[in-house]
């Protein structure tokens, strides 16, 4: 299936480092969501962008940067993570921009590890 | 109170079996509701939206309790592939799709 792809798949990265997690959607979607799932927890939405416009933001830490050009596309820049920060990051999207009225549909995931 | 609750299991079920997951939820102005299912180490999938009438697709059947506040899944003549952390998964009324810690099915053969 590739209606949400995500890459990079993994990700090692100190915590002094930066990189990008990309994300993009083939379904035609207005909305696009970041979330986290750590081990043994639920999935902990991030961000939520709605037509290109920041429509939430789960009181994340500024060392997660979100940033979404198109309706397609979405991107989550990393700075200065921590060891907790470890988890796997998880890219949705759907239909309308409410979040809870339509399905999402979930990436594949980046599994980040800060060493 | 959690949000959403689940009980985490394991379930571990033998194949032809039938199993039932509750999950219950605590703001009673939710509007949507749906099950996931999430294998070990990949993204999670949809199964189902539930809908107020209850509804089924195959083997599977959602029911809403709307005065008791909680969905059910059942799953009938159980496969060894039904195995999967099952994520029960609510609009919370603030516009943002709450998720269950899920419930682990293993299906024995």
């Amino acid at each position: 299936e590739t209606g949400v792809t995500q890459t990079p798949r993994h990700l090692v990265m100190g915590m002094t480092n930066k990189k990008s997690l990309k994300c993009e959607q083939h379904l035609g979607h207005n909305a696009m969501y970041w979330y986290k799932q750590s081990a043994k927890k639920p999935l902990e939405l991030m961000f939520v962008y709605n037509f290109k416009e920041q429509t939430e933001n789960n009181s994340v830490p500024s060392r997660f940067s979100p940033e979404c050009p198109n309706s397609s596309h979405l991107f989550l820049h990393l700075h200065t993570l921590q060891p907790e920060d470890s988890a796997l990051y998880l890219c949705a999207s759907s239909r309308s921009g409410t979040g809870g009225s339509y399905e999402q549909y979930f990436g594949p995931g980046t599994r980040l590890t800060v060493t | 109170r959690k949000e959403v609750e689940q009980d985490p299991g394991p379930f571990n079920v033998p194949e032809g079996a039938t199993v039932a997951f509750n999950c219950t939820y605590s703001n009673s102005a939710s509007q949507s509701f749906f099950w996931y299912r999430q294998d070990c180490r990949k993204e999670p999938k949809l199964l189902m939206s539930v809908y107020s009438s209850g509804n089924e697709d195959g083997r599977f059947t959602a029911q809403l309790n709307r005065a008791s506040q909680y969905i059910s899944l059942l799953i009938r003549d159980s496969k060894l592939s039904d195995s999967a952390t099952y994520l029960c998964v609510v609009n919370s009324g603030n516009e943002k799709l709450t998720f269950g810690t899920g419930t682990r099915l293993t299906i024995i053969p």
